[in-house]
């Protein structure tokens, strides 16, 4: 029984094409996050979303957006791909935001944008 | 700015032996710091989270320390095994709202028989 599961696990388009990875968690968690881990293995976090609503919001371009359709899901929609969002996308939930909750991450999604 | 330094960036040992990653961070305010490991091709998984009352905490084989004066801390490897080879991350959670992570690059360990 996967805790985080994300689809899929790879991804090959084009440029300027439009795509989404979808996230979904079985472990009653009320926050859900979207992480960036560019070719040099550097994590950085793009996303937060707490009970549906966004929470944070690092510097990341509009042609990414999340949407939280229940508090289970945070999916990943990237209108007009670049080369330079090819990356592996990280899904992971915590049981509530900050503090000290452990974060559970999913297997990642690697986007290859050519 | 904040920042998480990791060393060494890699680093190879023979199966058995002790290792001893270091972290050094610039983060503030300090709410937590947090070891993963990463396997090849898999997300990365919680070791320990430590907070800034805590010295050291040990899961199993893997043993962290912290010192917040000085901003540093260690993740110590006994025994180690074929399964250890993998990235080691360190990330620190900047506490005031929405605890944003700072994460380290990591440090690529590979355990040779």
């Amino acid at each position: 029984d996967t805790a985080v599961s994300q689809t899929p696990k790879y991804l090959v388009t084009q440029m300027g094409n439009d795509k989404s990875i979808k996230c979904e968690q079985n472990l009653g968690h009320d926050t859900m996050y979207w992480y960036k881990q560019d070719s040099k293995k550097f994590l950085k976090i793009m996303f937060s979303y707490n009970n549906k609503e966004l929470i944070i919001n690092e510097t990341v371009p509009n042609r990414f957006s999340p949407k939280s359709p229940d508090k289970a899901h945070l999916n990943l929609h990237i209108n007009s791909l670049e080369l330079g969002d090819s990356a592996v996308y990280f899904c992971a939930s915590s049981q509530k935001q900050g503090g000290n909750t452990e974060a559970f991450f999913g297997q990642g999604t690697r986007l290859t944008v050519v | 700015k904040n920042q998480v330094e990791q060393s060494p960036q890699s680093l190879i040992i023979l199966e058995g032996k002790n290792c001893t990653l270091q972290c050094n961070y610039t983060v503030s305010p300090f709410s937590n710091l947090r070891w993963y490991k990463q396997d090849t091709g898999r997300g990365p998984v919680s070791l320990t989270i430590m907070t800034f009352s805590e010295n050291t905490k040990s899961n199993g084989r893997y043993t962290a320390t912290l010192d917040a004066d000085t901003k540093q801390s260690s993740l110590h490897i006994t025994a180690s095994q074929l399964s250890d080879s993998a990235s080691y991350i360190c990330v620190v959670i900047a506490s005031g709202g929405s605890y944003i992570p700072t994460f380290g690059r990591g440090t690529s360990l590979i355990v040779h028989p």
